[in-house]
């Protein structure tokens, strides 16, 4: 029974060009997030999606940064337009549910963006 | 702004010693989870506490919530190698689904 799978594991671009990272969840789980961890530091919520449903976006920028989770296929997280700021690790997880035992996160290995 | 503070950040001790970190908030959470992440790896959930002054063991390893559910212990006993890593906690505040993370407690254990 495969976990969260994330690709690439890691990612290098100049600044200006695109990012593109996905993540497929465990089977079964319809509730991905997304977040992002700086070095030395904790997790950072960015976006919690459902099926063909952004829920949550809060906690991403409101410029540059997209999420989508279509009815086929993995999840997708698109920067568009990099800054050397953007360099970072980006988990996504995934939830069967958002209630009692549901709502436990299983967390995918991470793409390491590096920005150039 | 709910934040957990997590001390300290960086530990290194020797194989068989014991250890506590720290996960400290002046916001209530429902629930406070404990995670362990490797590195180049994302976080794997250890312990999730619920009840104000829960206490919750996995084998060396004891999980405490404070009475006012505002912080959390994680004790080791006898460390070893394999304990290695970023021991992150994490607490759920208001949504079902929003975590608020610690910036981590990194530990090596030296044999």
């Amino acid at each position: 029974n495969a976990g969260v799978m994330q690709n690439p594991r890691h990612l290098v671009r100049r600044r200006g060009q695109e990012a593109r990272l996905r993540c497929s969840p465990m089977k079964g789980h319809s509730h991905v997030y997304w977040y992002r961890q700086l070095p030395e530091e904790g997790l950072k919520f960015m976006v919690y999606l459902q099926k063909e449903n952004i829920i949550d976006e809060s906690g991403m920028p409101k410029e540059r940064f997209s999420a989508e989770f279509p009815k086929e296929g993995p999840s997708i997280l698109r920067i568009q337009q990099v800054v050397r700021g953007d360099s970072a690790a980006y988990f996504c997880a995934s939830s069967p549910g958002t209630s009692g035992g549901g709502r436990e996160q299983f967390f995918g290995p991470g793409t390491r963006l590096t920005v150039l | 702004t709910q934040l957990l503070e997590q001390s300290p950040q960086f530990l290194s001790i020797q194989e068989g010693e014991n250890l506590t970190v720290y996960c400290n908030s002046s916001s209530v959470f429902s629930s406070l989870q404990w995670y362990r992440q490797e590195p180049g790896e994302g976080p794997v959930l250890l312990v999730t506490v619920v009840t104000g002054g829960e206490v919750k063991k996995l084998k060396r390893l004891t999980f405490q919530f404070g009475d006012a559910r505002k912080d959390s212990s994680l004790h080791i006993t006898a460390a070893q190698p394999g304990d290695t890593g970023l021991y992150l906690c994490a607490g759920r505040g208001g949504s079902n689904y929003q975590l608020i993370w610690g910036a981590g407690t990194k530990l090596i254990i030296k044999p």
